[in-house]
């Protein structure tokens, strides 16, 4: 079946340290994002890739980075200067035409 | 800028009453806007979606959306809410840059028995 996969569903880190939280699609969409989720705050976008090799910030990429070295996957790594790391953090992708995105199901994160 | 203005935080009705959801959105030229739901812990799932042609639209689950170009605004509606419909709403407008969604603070919505 296509669709976006998160992994993993729930991650748990001690501060300072590093994470990286995947995100791959089957849909063979060129466009991918990555969004963190605060209760009461919508959806923020972090980064987003409209192609290979290229991704631009959102607004709040401060303490996040990403690659994009193969179309499927868009990988997030959240580094210990995010000062408020601990959140739902939600993957996207849709065609670069412009129409629906489609949202994977979401990595909650828990850094203590 | 692209910007979506959700006005209510939280919505509580009774199950079988009439639903609306309020929308509006800023944006210079035609939008693209959009309305998923979300439940607990999970991803979003697209109701419905406007793109151009008829203002009033369709979705799943017995949802419909009306967009008013004068007023800015793309309101969700339900006749009859039943209570799996209990979950967060989110309205989102497609930027400028092409594929970029700007999303609303969602409405939290409450379905009593």
């Amino acid at each position: 079946d296509g669709g976006i996969t998160q992994s993993p569903k729930y991650l748990f880190r001690k501060e300072g340290q590093n994470v990286t939280l995947s995100c791959e699609q089957n849909l063979n969409h060129d466009a991918m994002y990555w969004y963190r989720q605060d209760p009461g705050q919508g959806l923020r976008l972090i980064y987003y890739s409209q192609i290979v090799n290229d991704f631009q910030k959102g607004d709040i990429a401060e303490g996040y980075s990403v690659s994009r070295e193969k179309k499927e996957s868009f990988p997030l790594t959240v580094t210990s200067a995010q000062k408020n790391p601990t959140a739902f953090y939600l993957c996207a992708s849709a065609p670069l035409t412009n129409t629906e995105a489609f949202f994977g199901q979401g990595t909650r994160l828990t850094v203590v | 800028a692209q910007s979506v203005t959700q006005p209510d935080i939280h919505i509580t009705v009774s199950e079988g009453a009439s639903l609306e959801l309020r929308c509006n959105y800023s944006y210079g030229a035609t939008p693209y806007l959009f309305w998923y739901v979300q439940s607990p812990g999970q991803g979003l799932q697209l109701l419905l979606k406007y793109f151009s042609g008829d203002t009033l639209v369709q979705g799943i689950k017995g949802f419909e959306a009306e967009f008013k170009r004068s007023q800015s605004s793309f309101n969700l509606r339900k006749p009859s809410v039943h209570w799996s419909d209990a979950a967060e709403y989110f309205c989102a407008v497609r930027g400028s840059t092409l594929g970029r969604l700007y999303f609303g603070r969602g409405t939290q919505l409450t379905v009593w028995p």
